[in-house]
């Protein structure tokens, strides 16, 4: 039962435009979320995070947008640079108890930005 | 300062062969974690530790087993190598002030199981 989902196994964005990335939950406990970003042949580099009483968090190029009652959240880059070409995951924590810094990720979305 | 290393890098291992996958921080981080990537399924908690002497099971534990001894190392045990686990192995660590936050991921360790 995958609690975390990113529908689209890949994008492909022009230089310069915008890439939205999307993940789905099903789990109403997650109260964390975050992207991570991955180059091949390397570990998951934390990209930018959100906490459940937001809807939204910025970081330069980097906005990520949670819609909790959609139980959807997305990651906006823009403009988009062929340097953003990665996989990116999607992936929650769901607070206290025994789930106390578990990380649930989605399957990944493979960014291809074209020059 | 290294951050998450893990060693090594690549492994081939006959079925029913043992070993062990090692992941070594120097950032004092309290909250250590395997993770295990395969296609289509994003990356699975194996095993986390919150401390040295303190470790749990996460959602694929089996087939694996860890300790904590020191706060710098979290290795990983496969005591008979199945080929379902041929995957991609990550250890990260975090503060354990807020583990779900930024989690410092190592560069992997790919086993092949034959």
């Amino acid at each position: 039962d995958q609690q975390v989902k990113q529908n689209s196994p890949s994008l492909s964005v022009q230089e310069g435009r915008i890439s939205i990335l999307n993940c789905d939950y099903t789990n109403s406990m997650f109260d964390y979320f975050l992207w991570y970003k991955k180059y091949p042949a390397e570990g998951p580099t934390f990209l930018i995070s959100i906490s459940s009483i937001k809807d939204k968090n910025e970081d330069g190029r980097f906005t990520v947008f949670l819609n909790k009652s959609a139980k959807h959240l997305s990651l906006h880059i823009v403009p988009s640079q062929p340097g953003d070409s990665a996989v990116y995951f999607c992936a929650a924590h769901a607070g206290g108890g025994t789930s106390y810094g578990k990380l649930t990720f989605g399957q990944g979305t493979i960014l291809t930005v074209h020059p | 300062n290294a951050g998450v290393t893990q060693t090594p890098k690549f492994q081939v291992l006959k079925t029913g062969q043992s070993m062990t996958l090692q992941c070594a921080q120097d950032m004092n981080h309290e909250y250590m974690s395997w993770y295990r990537q395969d296609p289509g399924m994003g990356l699975r908690l194996i095993h986390y530790s919150v401390g040295a002497g303190i470790t749990d099971q996460g959602e694929v534990p089996n087939g694996y087993n860890v300790s904590r001894s020191t706060t710098e190392d979290f290795p990983l045990r496969l005591l008979s190598a199945a080929p379902s686990q041929t995957s991609v192995y990550f250890c990260a660590s975090s503060p354990l002030a807020d583990p779900w936050n930024e989690q410092f991921f190592g560069p992997g360790t790919r086993l092949t199981v034959l």
